[in-house]
């Protein structure tokens, strides 16, 4: 069975400051993995996705993720915070099938 | 070309009440997938629909039920509403069952009073 676990459920940082949100998996298969964000009050928005091509993945407003298969990570960065990147950042994999299998999330706050 | 979206946007019932949530997926998209997020929590998967057809399912009980339309619009219910229900409800659409990416709708929260 596959999980995700989300290392640290809120992360502060200041503007302009390097972002790292922390993400480790669990699957018996290759994995697909997934962060989206959620603003307050909306739905998720894919943020960037690992499919077995390259291991360093960029994304939408300036995020990137690495897959570490040794160890077993796909940990989130942005090298400066923006105030807009506050906001609940969730960690998937996705199953046989197609259904998404979330971490708890990680809420980050960026301070002025 | 018009996005995933949900209705009601919020709701409140009474526990033991009945509810239905509705979902119109991305134009094209043959697939709907429903989610539930509890508060301070991430989504959890409660089942995936593929044309027309229930294509998986998470540990929910049978009284969440859903459907889906001729035109893959879905429609999920739950019967007997209980206190722990309350949560955002989330549709994710995509082009078919096994493609990578899911196009989230803006949720319906769902309050259980």
């Amino acid at each position: 069975a596959q999980s995700v676990t989300q290392l640290g459920s809120h992360v502060s940082v200041s503007e302009g400051a390097l972002v790292l949100l922390r993400c480790n998996y669990s699957s018996s298969v290759p994995p697909y993995l997934f962060w989206y964000v959620q603003y307050p009050n909306q739905g998720l928005q894919l943020l960037l996705k690992y499919t077995s091509a390259a291991t360093l993945v960029k994304g939408i407003n300036g995020f990137e993720a690495e897959f570490k298969k040794s160890e077993t990570s796909f940990h989130l960065t942005k090298p400066s915070a923006h105030m807009s990147d506050a906001a609940e950042y969730f960690c998937a994999v996705r199953n046989q099938g197609g259904k998404l299998i979330f971490g708890q999330g990680t809420e980050l706050s960026v301070k002025p | 070309e018009t996005g995933v979206t949900q209705s009601p946007t919020h709701l409140i019932k009474t526990r033991g009440q009945q509810v239905t949530l509705r979902c119109s997926s991305q134009s094209g998209h043959n697939t709907v997938s429903w989610y539930q997020q509890a508060l301070g929590q991430g989504p959890q998967f409660i089942f995936q629909y593929y044309r027309e057809e229930e294509n998986g399912r998470g540990n929910f009980p049978p009284r969440f039920s859903g459907l889906q339309f001729p035109n893959y619009s879905s429609e999920l219910n739950v019967n007997a509403l209980e206190l722990d229900d309350s949560a955002l409800y989330l549709c994710a659409s995509s082009l078919e069952q096994a493609t990578y990416e899911q196009y989230f709708g803006p949720g319906t929260r769902l309050t259980v009073t």
